[in-house]
Parts: structure tokens; C-alpha cells; sequence
């Protein structure tokens, strides 16, 4: 099993350049995680899904735009690239199981927006 | 809104001490957890704990979660340069976990 898997690692944008980031897991897992970590302010969640055709605004979701069409993929759409979105992105998935909640992270995507 | 403060923010030290880090919240969470991240890497899931008062060991690492489940530490012995790494701990509510952000550890060989 290959796990969770992001494409691509790294990226450099110009400002108001549009680009999709894809997540995929093989895990068979209902919910699926959209995160940014920036120095000094650990994982920040940008939109969650609990299922596939559904997704929901997480705590920075400004800027963002989510889909996930499939079960095993979830994809994370900027429309329109600021600097204030360089950082590190990572997708994470885990079961339904709520006490637990074992994420599993992918190896994160590189982005700068100059 | 929920917050979780780890600290120290960074530490260094040499091959063979203890060590504690910390996390503390004003809010009360149903589990939390420890990851650890490595550079280039995304964070891998060291333990949960879930009742207050709770004590886990992981060979070198100890575990504990606060008896009002606000806060929790990671002692580690014996300290080894494999054990370089950003912990991360993690309060889990529902299907959403809100991370602090981290403290950075390097050991010294």
C-alpha cells in the first residue's frame, strides 16, 4: 500500500496563477484533510471531508476550494494565487473511528507564490 | 476556539539526557495525540491517550495525559539523535484534531 500520496511536491507560483494539488489514498478511508503548516504555527486545517461528494470548510478555508469526487482522492484548488499561500500543504486521511481519529499524512507539497 | 501550547518551541541537547516537553490547553479534549514529524516528511502518529490521568510507554518514551484531559507531557530517556525530530501534539474532537505547533527537538551525538 502506498498510503497517502501528494502531487506535486513542489511548486512555484506567480500571483493570481490557478493550480490543483491532488491527494490520493488507498487505505479506504471515509475522511480526508486539507492542511498548511507555516513556522511558529504548527497544522492549520483548510477544508475536511467526511465522505465522498461531501466537503466542509475547516479553520483557514479563504482562498481554497475543495472536491472530492472520488472516495480515494481529494483535491485542493486555488483559484487565484496570493503570496500569503506559501507554505507547506499536507493531506491527511483517517477512519470513522472518533476517540482514535489515527491520521495518516501525506509527504506534503512545497508551495511558493511569489 | 480550541488552542494547544507546546513548549519548549526548541530544544537541544546531547546524546543520553532527559528530557520533557509539554502541552497545554484551557480546553477539555476527548483524546489526545503526539506525532512526530521529520524533515521533508509528514507527521507519523506516535500515541493517543484518552482517559485523564492515562500513562503510555513506547520503549524510551513516556506518555501522559492531565487528569482534567487539558494537557499532556513526553518525557523521553536517554535521548538519542534518532529521536531529532518535530513533535507535534494533537487534540482530537469529533473528526476534527486541532495541533499545536510543535516543539523542535535536536539530539546531539
Amino acid at each position: 500500500n502506498a498510503g497517502v500520496t501528494q502531487t506535486p511536491k513542489f511548486r512555484v507560483l506567480k500571483t493570481g496563477q490557478s493550480m490543483t494539488l491532488l491527494c490520493a489514498q488507498d487505505m479506504n478511508h471515509e475522511y480526508m484533510y486539507w492542511y498548511r503548516q507555516d513556522p511558529g504555527m504548527g497544522l492549520r486545517l483548510i477544508h475536511y471531508s467526511v465522505g465522498e461528494g461531501t466537503t466542509a470548510k475547516g479553520e483557514v478555508p479563504d482562498g481554497y476550494n475543495v472536491s472530492r469526487l472520488k472516495k480515494q482522492n481529494f483535491l485542493l484548488g486555488l483559484e487565484s494565487a496570493a503570496p500569503s499561500q506559501t507554505s507547506v500543504y499536507f493531506c491527511a486521511s483517517s477512519l470513522i473511528r472518533v476517540v482514535d481519529n489515527e491520521q495518516f499524512f501525506g509527504p506534503g507539497t512545497r508551495l511558493t507564490v511569489l | 476556539t480550541q488552542l494547544l501550547e507546546q513548549s519548549p518551541q526548541f530544544l537541544s541537547i546531547q546524546e543520553g539526557e532527559n528530557l520533557t516537553v509539554y502541552c497545554n490547553s484551557s480546553s477539555v479534549f476527548s483524546s489526545l495525540q503526539w506525532y512526530r514529524q521529520e524533515p521533508g516528511e509528514g507527521p507519523v502518529l506516535l500515541v493517543t491517550v484518552v482517559t485523564g490521568g492515562e500513562v503510555k510507554k513506547l520503549k524510551r518514551l513516556t506518555f501522559q495525559f492531565g487528569d482534567a484531559r487539558k494537557d499532556s507531557s513526553l518525557h523521553i530517556t536517554a535521548a538519542q539523535p534518532g529521536d531529532t525530530g518535530l513533535y507535534l501534539c494533537a487534540g482530537a474532537g469529533g473528526f476534527k484534531t486541532i495541533f499545536g505547533a510543535g516543539t523542535r527537538l535536536f539530539v546531539k551525538a
